[in-house]
């Protein structure tokens, strides 16, 4: 099993749309989670921290499920902007960051 | 102003050939990093660096050594390129080692070794 899974995709959705992303993670003992937004050819940049009780940013909401080991990032109103790959990330005790292979989104006009 | 860079930004070399990344933060930040990123566009950490301290080191050949003079630098030399060690380089940086915070990255190296 994968440190880090995650559905690669691609998912095609029209602007406006709700879209939501899963992660699991197998060490139950990762201490701190994000998402990284990378666009093609470009660095990967951070979109949000999960936090246990979820969070929310604009769009973005991002929960966190311990006991499932699971992550999820929900977009809502899908922008065209927002076309990239979303990196699962894990931060694993002795310091050891782990990336999922990402998700990459489309979306369309 | 740029936080993270790196220089290269490309790199074409042959089997075989030594070749160097450099990478240079001017954020502050304690702790660096070096990702490879291969042709399936996944990101593996190969080594972290705590105040010019090795802090991981992730299974990488030891054709690969990283040396950091001081906290803002950390460099990559790689011995004998093989055509597998064609990928994106990125460095990165964060605040401290460890969980909670964000690291920035620098553009990436693409290396093509042929």
């Amino acid at each position: 099993r994968k440190e880090v899974e995650q559905d690669p995709g691609p998912f095609n959705v029209p602007e406006g749309a709700t879209v939501a992303f899963n992660c699991t993670y197998s060490n139950s003992a990762s201490q701190s989670f994000f998402w990284y937004r990378q666009d093609c050819r470009k660095e990967p940049k951070l979109l949000m921290s999960v936090y246990s009780s979820g969070n929310e940013d604009g769009r973005f909401t991002a929960q966190l499920n311990r006991a499932s080991q699971y992550i999820s990032l929900l977009i809502r109103d899908s922008k065209l902007s927002d076309s990239a790959t979303y990196l699962c990330v894990v931060n694993e005790r002795g310091f050891k960051t782990i990336f999922g292979a990402g998700t990459r989104l489309f979306v369309k006009a | 102003d740029t936080a993270v860079s790196q220089t290269p930004k490309y790199l074409v070399t042959q089997m075989g050939n030594d070749k160097s990344i450099k990478c240079e933060q001017n954020l502050g930040h304690d702790t660096m990093y070096w990702y490879k990123q291969d042709s399936k566009k996944f990101l593996k950490i190969m080594f972290s660096y705590n105040n010019k301290e090795l802090i991981i080191n992730e299974t990488v050949p030891n054709r690969f050594s990283p040396k950091s003079p001081d906290k803002a630098h950390l460099n990559l030399h790689i011995n004998s390129l093989e055509l597998g060690d064609s990928a994106v380089y990125f460095c990165a940086s964060s605040q401290s080692p460890g969980t909670s915070y964000e690291q920035y990255f620098g553009p990436g190296t693409r290396l093509t070794v042929t």
